[in-house]
């Protein structure tokens, strides 16, 4: 069973617009989420991440919202460029002892954006 | 530039026929990782090492081991490749003290 899901496979955006792309979670012990970009032919990188003490975190383009009670996460692109498709992934953690446990991927979603 | 490196990029193997895929780290992180990823599925942990301790993950066939011969090392040995062993395999590190993961490009396998 999927502890992290990300339900849409793709997504398409027109240059300069908002991109949007959503993750749920089902196990309420996660803390700490991230997001990963993955071009083809690469290993993912990071992207940005949020502990589940805050709502929201921003980097430039980049904003992660956290809402606890839905388990769910969103990862906006404002404005979106060419450069920004990619597959993104999502993933979260449970920390032990102030350490960080492993990662656990949903299955991305693909963005296009186009100009 | 401090890095993962995975070797070889692509390969191609017989079904049954072990092989044995690499990633070395410039970043002395203590903990590496190596993640199977399946065509439109997501990234599935198969073990990692905290330093010299090995964790198995308990869905991991045992036709999958692994050793990490020095900090700088992993390598993820297939036993007897089955055609359902056909995937991106991705070995990752990361630092207990940050917790960030860095991934390499990745061995995409094909058992034939």
């Amino acid at each position: 069973d999927q502890q992290v899901k990300q339900n849409s496979p793709s997504l398409s955006v027109q240059e300069g617009r908002i991109s949007i792309l959503n993750c749920d979670y089902t196990n309420s012990m996660f803390d700490y989420f991230l997001w990963y970009k993955k071009y083809p032919a690469e290993g993912p990188t990071f992207l940005i991440s949020i502990s589940s003490i805050k709502d929201k975190n921003e980097d430039g383009r980049f904003t992660v919202f956290l809402n606890k009670s839905a388990k769910h996460l969103s990862l906006h692109i404002v404005p979106s460029q060419p450069g920004d498709s990619a597959v993104y992934f999502c993933a979260a953690s449970v920390s032990y002892g102030g350490s960080q446990g492993n990662l656990i991927f949903g299955k991305g979603t693909k963005l296009s954006v186009k100009p | 530039d401090a890095m993962v490196i995975q070797n070889p990029r692509y390969q191609v193997t017989q079904f049954g026929k072990p092989v044995t895929l690499s990633c070395s780290q410039t970043l002395n992180h203590n903990v590496m990782y190596w993640y199977q990823q399946k065509s439109s599925q997501a990234p599935k942990l198969l073990f990692h090492y905290y330093d010299k301790d090995f964790n198995n993950e308990a869905d991991t066939p045992d036709n999958f081991q692994s050793r990490r011969p020095n900090t700088s090392f992993c390598f993820l040995d297939i036993r007897s490749p089955g055609l359902g062993d056909t995937a991106m395999y991705l070995c990752a590190t990361s630092s207990d003290l940050n917790g960030g993961y860095t991934f390499g490009s990745g061995t995409r396998l094909t058992v034939v």
